[in-house]
């Protein structure tokens, strides 16, 4: 069964502060795809980072970087030097190959961050 | 930037009633899916669709919701009727080609209530 967990259900940082959220996945496919997708309170979902399960290697985007690690099916998140604007709840999520007509995605609880001023 | 709309933003229903989320995907892309996501809770599958067909759907979604492509650019959801726990923020999503070689664009969201 596949499963996504994230195991920080709310972090509270100070602005300037680094912080990193964890992602824990579970899947028996060989190939899959992790996401990370940020939701500000404004409700909508947008989309940060798809990473394949072939591609190791780690992402940096601007003041956000990913770790991925197949070893310890982990897919972390981290933001460097955090913004207020950065407040939002993350969602990791898993996606099963695309074979046949699988194409939905296994989300995480997410995890609701608060950076504050 | 193309963008996945999705309306009403905010609709309220009384319970038994039916509702028709509607949503208008990027007009390139080919596959088109619904989620929700009760208040505070994960985000969740209900359906995804291509080709003018549902290929694959969750246990959400069972016979009381439906979904159509009926003019070639309107994607909906139909509930036909609602329940206490259908309250939940709907998403539409489209993707060019599947999210292999495509990444999942959402729209802003459908909360809906169901009193």
């Amino acid at each position: 069964a596949q499963k996504v967990t994230q195991a920080q259900t709310e972090i509270s940082v100070v602005e300037k502060e680094d912080v990193t959220l964890d992602c824990v996945y579970e899947t028996r496919d060989t190939t899959y795809y992790l996401f990370w997708y940020k939701q500000p309170p404004s409700g909508e979902l947008v989309f940060l980072i798809r990473r394949n399960s072939f591609d190791e290697q780690n992402e940096i985007s601007g003041r956000y970087s990913w770790n991925f690690q197949k070893s310890t099916s982990s897919f972390n998140f981290t933001i460097t030097a955090s913004q207020v604007v950065d407040s939002a709840v993350y969602f990791c999520a898993l996606g099963g190959p695309n074979a046949g007509n699988n194409r939905k995605l296994i989300w995480g609880l997410g995890t609701s961050l608060a950076v504050n001023p | 930037e193309p963008e996945v709309t999705q309306t009403p933003s905010h609709q309220v229903t009384q319970m038994g009633q039916e509702v028709i989320l509607r949503c208008v995907p990027i007009s390139n892309h080919l596959y088109f899916y619904w989620y929700r996501q009760i208040l505070g809770q994960k985000v969740e599958f209900l359906v995804s669709f291509y080709n003018n067909e549902i290929s694959e759907k969750s246990e959400i979604f069972d016979d009381q919701f439906s979904v159509e492509r009926p003019d070639g650019s309107n994607f909906t959801l139909k509930i036909r009727s609602t329940k206490l726990e259908d309250s939940a923020m709907y998403f539409c999503a489209s993707s060019e080609a599947g999210f292999v070689t495509g990444e999942l664009f959402f729209g802003e969201g459908s909360r809906l209530t169901v009193l």
